[in-house]
């Protein structure tokens, strides 16, 4: 069974200070990979993926990833906070889908890290 | 393009009682995959729908179940609530289903509360 964790419940950072949120998996294979975030009271919104190809992924609002297959890792870095980022943030895997009527590609998630952006 | 979204938001219920909740796709997406998020278990994978087919399971009670409907539209019931099953319920669409296409859209969540 695939798993995540994610190191550290809450992380604090200054305002343009480098964001760094870990994230290390356990899976068989190599699987899909996701960021999100989310906002109180909101739903969870995507902020990058890796499926295959080139290994840093870069996402929305500056974020980018890196997959480290031999560490079996996708942290998340930002190198500039800014106070918009505090919310939390959830890593995820999925199996690759096999098809032929066999349903893979739920998504399983790690804990959540709280990003708090300081001023 | 409309996101997806979920009726009610917010929705209180006592125990023994059952609901149901409602989500409805972006416009084109055939697969609804639902979710539950609380403090302790973190969020968890209910089921995925597709064609009107249950595709995928999560290590849930039978309470738990689920539908598509033509239009792509899913429901969600939990039979006899109990006080554990508070929790906030996120409904993910997906263009394909998630084992092509596993970019999920997630609306912003049902808040079930059971006293």
């Amino acid at each position: 069974a695939q798993s995540v964790t994610q190191l550290g419940s809450h992380v604090s950072v200054s305002e343009g200070a480098l964001v760094l949120l870990r994230c290390n998996y356990s899976s068989s294979v190599p699987p899909y990979l996701f960021w999100y975030v989310q906002y109180p009271n909101q739903g969870l919104q995507l902020l990058l993926k890796y499926t295959t190809g080139a290994t840093l992924v870069k996402g929305i609002n500056g974020f980018e990833a890196e997959f480290k297959k031999s560490e079996t890792s996708f942290h998340l870095t930002k190198p500039s906070a800014h106070m918009s980022d505090a919310a939390e943030y959830f890593c995820a895997v999925s199996d690759r889908g096999r098809g032929g009527g066999t349903s893979y590609g739920k998504l399983t998630f790690g804990q959540g890290t709280i990003l708090t952006v300081h001023p | 393009k409309a996101g997806v979204t979920q009726t009610p938001r917010y929705l209180i219920k006592t125990r023994g009682q059952q609901v149901t909740l409602s989500c409805s796709p972006i416009s084109g997406h055939r697969s609804v995959s639902w979710y539950q998020q609380t403090p302790g278990q973190g969020l968890q994978f209910l089921f995925e729908y597709f064609s009107e087919t249950q595709r995928n399971k999560g290590n849930f009670p039978g309470r738990f179940s689920g539908r598509q409907f033509s239009n792509s539209r899913s429901e969600m019931n939990v039979s006899t609530l109990e006080l554990g099953d508070s929790a906030l319920y996120l409904c993910a669409s997906s263009f394909l289903t998630l084992a092509v296409n596993n970019e999920q859209f997630f609306g912003p969540g049902t808040r079930l509360t059971v006293l």
